[in-house]
């Protein structure tokens, strides 16, 4: 069955280490999307890409990187740079054009300590 | 860039009676509004979207409605059936922007049988 998988559910990390999350679609969707939302706010677009080898920053950039080398693939490291990356972690993939249907991946909670 | 807001976060209700679900957004220019249902374990499905140059749009038990003045858009769930039971996300997006999807923070609808 297609689908879009995140991995893993649960991270944790060492304050000053980097980390990476993984995002795998099998959809043929162009466009994938990092979101991070924190409690009692609304999901925040952190980056996104539409074609391979190609994405954009979204509201909230700083302190995180993507690469998009495959079309499945849309890897989400988080830096040290980022001052506050405990949160929960949304990856979501899109076909293209009018009718933008989304798929949204399972999550990752993602705790500093 | 765009903000949507969702309301409420949580939402009771018994079988049988309405849901509604109610989102705003900022960007005047946004002008293709879908919804979209996550069930605990699965994956999401695009359920009805609407655009801009509508006001409403019906599907069976699901209906959304469009107020492009006061830039706020609502999906109205009636007969509540216990399946209804989910996280309900409400996005935004222009359709002029590489339909970038901005999202609310979902709503969580519990149908009590």
């Amino acid at each position: 069955d297609g689908g879009i998988t995140q991995s893993p559910k649960y991270l944790f990390r060492k304050e000053g280490q980097n980390v990476t999350l993984s995002c795998e679609q099998n959809l043929n969707h162009d466009a994938m999307y990092w979101y991070r939302q924190d409690p009692g706010q609304g999901l925040r677009l952190i980056y996104y890409s539409q074609i391979v080898n190609d994405f954009q920053k979204g509201d909230i950039a700083e302190g995180y990187s993507v690469s998009r080398e495959k079309k499945e693939s849309f890897p989400l490291t988080v830096t040290s740079a980022q001052k506050n990356p405990t949160a929960f972690y949304l990856c979501v993939s899109s076909k293209q054009g009018a009718n933008t249907e989304a798929f949204f991946g399972q999550g990752t909670r993602l705790t500093v300590v | 860039g765009e903000n949507v807001e969702q309301h409420p976060s949580t939402l009771s209700v018994q079988e049988g009676d309405s849901a509604v679900i109610k989102c705003t957004y900022s960007d005047s220019a946004s002008n293709y509004f879908p919804w979209y249902k996550q069930e605990l374990g699965k994956g999401s499905q695009l359920i009805i979207d609407i655009r801009s140059n509508v006001g409403e749009k019906k599907d069976q038990r699901i209906a959304v409605t469009l107020n492009k003045t006061a830039k706020h858009f609502s999906l109205h769930i009636t007969e509540t059936q216990p399946e209804d039971s989910a996280v309900y996300f409400c996005a935004a997006s222009i359709s002029s922007n590489d339909y970038k999807l901005s999202f609310g923070a979902g709503t969580t609808v519990t149908v009590r049988a």
